[in-house]
């Protein structure tokens, strides 16, 4: 059991460049997300998705996109990136959107917009 | 809106006991959650509370005044190794988006 992937670990981009962050959970969760967390401070929800087919936006949401590939898979785009998208990027997942809420989260993509 | 009140920093000595407290704001209300994060690492579950009371699970216990708003997070029997960020975090019903605190960061000392 892997538990929740994700790839790369590390990018460096430059202003105006795309990419996508992969996430991948082995463990049949129904519910994925995404979260940013900046130095300091906590992690603020870019977007989620509570099953395979639906995605919705969280907190901070402009500047990417999000693509629920299958039940396992979840990936974030940033089709334009900018210097203020500079963070760690951390993917997590629950079994389902319920009051629980226990999240497993991913070990992060450290990305650089320069 | 929803929001969550955590103390910046604690520092206690190893082998004593800690309380990290949370205050939160939040339309609706389903639970709180705490979390662990070591430096360069990715945050872990710790504990839950849905109901007021206590919850406890081996050192780490975790508490919830409904009323108040307020719950805390307690650790026993600090060790080095408990050194890292502890988030509070909550899901209100007006949405399934779950906040989380800035965080409290637990130095321990010998």
């Amino acid at each position: 059991n892997a538990g929740v992937t994700q790839t790369p670990k590390f990018q460096v981009l430059k202003t105006g460049q795309s990419m996508t962050l992969q996430c991948a959970q082995d463990m049949n969760h129904n519910s994925m997300y995404w979260y940013r967390q900046d130095p300091g401070m906590g992690l603020r929800l870019i977007y989620y998705s509570a099953s395979e087919g639906t995605t919705d936006k969280g907190e901070v949401p402009n500047g990417y996109n999000v693509s629920r590939l299958n039940k396992r898979e979840f990936s974030l785009r940033l089709e334009s990136a900018a210097p203020s998208q500079t963070s760690v990027y951390f993917c997590a997942s629950s079994e389902r959107l319920g009051s629980t809420d226990t999240q497993y989260f991913g070990p992060g993509t450290r990305l650089t917009v320069l | 809106g929803q929001s969550l009140e955590q103390p910046s920093e604690v520092t206690a000595v190893e082998g004593a006991i800690v309380q990290i407290n949370c205050t939160y704001q939040t339309s609706g209300f389903y639970g709180l959650s705490w979390y662990q994060q070591h430096d360069g690492g990715a945050p872990t579950f710790l504990s839950y509370n849905a109901l007021d009371g206590l919850e406890e699970t081996g050192r780490f216990s975790s508490f919830l005044s409904r009323s108040d708003s307020y719950g805390y997070l307690l650790l026993q029997e600090l060790q080095m190794k408990d050194s890292a960020s502890y988030f509070c975090a909550v899901r209100g019903t007006g949405g399934f988006k779950t906040i989380f605190g800035a965080g409290t960061r637990l130095f321990v000392k010998a």
